[in-house]
């Protein structure tokens, strides 16, 4: 079984400012990592996502993520933040077994990420 | 391409009463799934199904149930609705890959449900 910690619920920020949105897993087995991004009254979309290689992964609007083994860590990053950018970010895991995973998706608890002019 | 659509987006239910979500797909995937969000909950599976004729219970299947009768449908009823279960439902596709976790969750903009 997997769990995904999401150490903050809310973060304010002003714009052009950088932003990290910190998120820890927890599993007996390797993992797949995502982040995904919902606007306002919208579903899910897909920001970036770790499968293997580089642990630093690129994805769309410019935020990246940094996977970190030993601490178990896959951290959302972004350098300078738009007021676009506001929406609930959610960080996920689905595990590497395949099978019988089914590419079931565990999901944080989300953070609320408000970009103030 | 609409992508994954969901009938209705509002509902509002009294205890007890039932009702069908529909989830359509035109991507073709073969994954299924159904999601709630609550606050501060992120989302928690519901059920999901891995082709046409397939279900399987997620973490929290009490007091749903689920039909994939067509590859491209996928129906979530609920049979005595119960306050508890006022949540936002979303719906999501994957198409079968190489390797069973890697591939992007496609979601429908989700269905608000109140009950009373």
């Amino acid at each position: 079984a997997q769990s995904v910690t999401q150490l903050d619920s809310q973060v304010p920020v002003f714009e052009e400012a950088p932003v990290e949105l910190r998120c820890n897993y927890s599993s007996s087995v390797s993992v797949y990592l995502f982040w995904y991004v919902q606007y306002p009254n919208q579903g899910l979309q897909l920001l970036l996502k770790y499968l293997s290689g580089s642990t630093l992964v690129k994805g769309i609007n410019g935020f990246e993520a940094e996977f970190n083994k030993s601490q178990t860590s896959f951290h959302l990053r972004k350098p300078s933040v738009h007021i676009s950018d506001t929406a609930e970010y959610f960080c996920a895991v689905s595990d590497r077994a395949g099978g019988t995973s089914y590419g079931k998706l565990t999901f944080g608890q989300g953070t609320i990420l408000t970009v103030h002019p | 391409n609409a992508g994954v659509t969901q009938t209705p987006k509002f509902r509002v239910l009294k205890t007890g009463q039932s009702m069908t979500l529909l989830c359509a797909q035109d991507m073709n995937h073969e994954y299924m799934y159904w999601y709630r969000q609550d606050p501060g909950m992120g989302l928690r599976l519901i059920h999901y199904s891995v082709g046409e004729g397939t279900t399987a219970k997620g973490e929290v299947p009490d007091g749903y149930n689920v039909s994939r009768l067509k590859k491209q449908n996928f129906l979530l009823g609920l049979e005595s609705a119960a306050p508890s279960q006022t949540s936002v439902y979303f719906c999501a596709s994957r198409r079968l890959g190489l390797a069973g976790g890697t591939g992007e969750l496609f979601f429908g903009e989700g269905s608000r449900l109140t009950v009373l």
